[in-house]
């Protein structure tokens, strides 16, 4: 069964702080992943996509990483700011079928 | 460019009623995902269309439905609703199949 889990669930952090968000799938044969933001009651905002035969990507402060043979992601966000706050979720491509992980809320105090 | 819009924002039915949510893809784009966002739970994948035919189902029940338009425009239709279909319902759209682009969401109340 192809699953993606999210740790940690929550995240609260200072303002200025660097941080790391992981994401695992239990099946590596992934066509893409794409890490994505949710401010609440709101729909997603795509923040970074790595295909299968990429590494990493980088935007702006944010940067994702992506192991295959581990099954992992993680998003790095550097200087965090207290716009930085939503919850982050990955979403893990096999073919046309897109399975999201739970998602990490993060705080960022001012 | 405009993004992907939804409507309605919000939606209150009654169980047993039926509920019908409209998506508007980002004009290119012949995509369209329909999900589920249940409060405290994962977004669950529900349909795929494209090019004007339904090319991917999640596990949902047969009165979860919707349909392509020739524009590309999408209806999603909720039959029969239970109090557990309260829920975000997000739809996204891609011209690549790779990337998708989400829009604001319906908020579906089930009384």
């Amino acid at each position: 069964k192809q699953e993606v889990t999210q740790i940690p669930a929550a995240l609260s952090v200072p303002e200025g702080e660097n941080l790391v968000l992981n994401c695992s799938f239990t099946d590596s044969a992934i066509y893409n992943l794409q890490w994505f933001r949710q401010d609440p009651g709101k729909g997603l905002t795509s923040l970074l996509l790595i295909q299968s035969s990429q590494r990493e990507q980088t935007s702006g402060r944010l940067n994702a990483s992506l192991d295959k043979s581990s099954g992992r992601s993680t998003l790095y966000i550097a200087a965090s700011q207290p716009g930085d706050s939503a919850t982050y979720l990955c979403a893990v491509a096999y073919g046309q079928n897109f399975v999201f992980g739970p998602g990490t809320r993060l705080s960022v105090l001012p | 460019e405009a993004g992907v819009t939804q409507s309605p924002t919000h939606l209150i039915k009654t169980r047993g009623q039926q509920a019908t949510l409209r998506c508007s893809p980002i004009s290119g784009h012949t995509s369209v995902y329909w999900y589920q966002q249940a409060l405290g739970l994962g977004l669950q994948f529900l349909l795929w269309y494209d090019e004007g035919e339904e090319r991917n189902r999640g596990n949902f029940p047969p009165r979860f439905s919707g349909r392509q338009f020739p524009n590309y425009s999408s209806e999603l239709n909720v039959n029969a609703l239970e109090l557990e279909d309260s829920a975000l319902y997000l739809c996204a759209s891609s011209f690549d199949r790779v990337e998708q682009y989400f829009g604001p969401g319906t908020r579906l109340t089930v009384t």
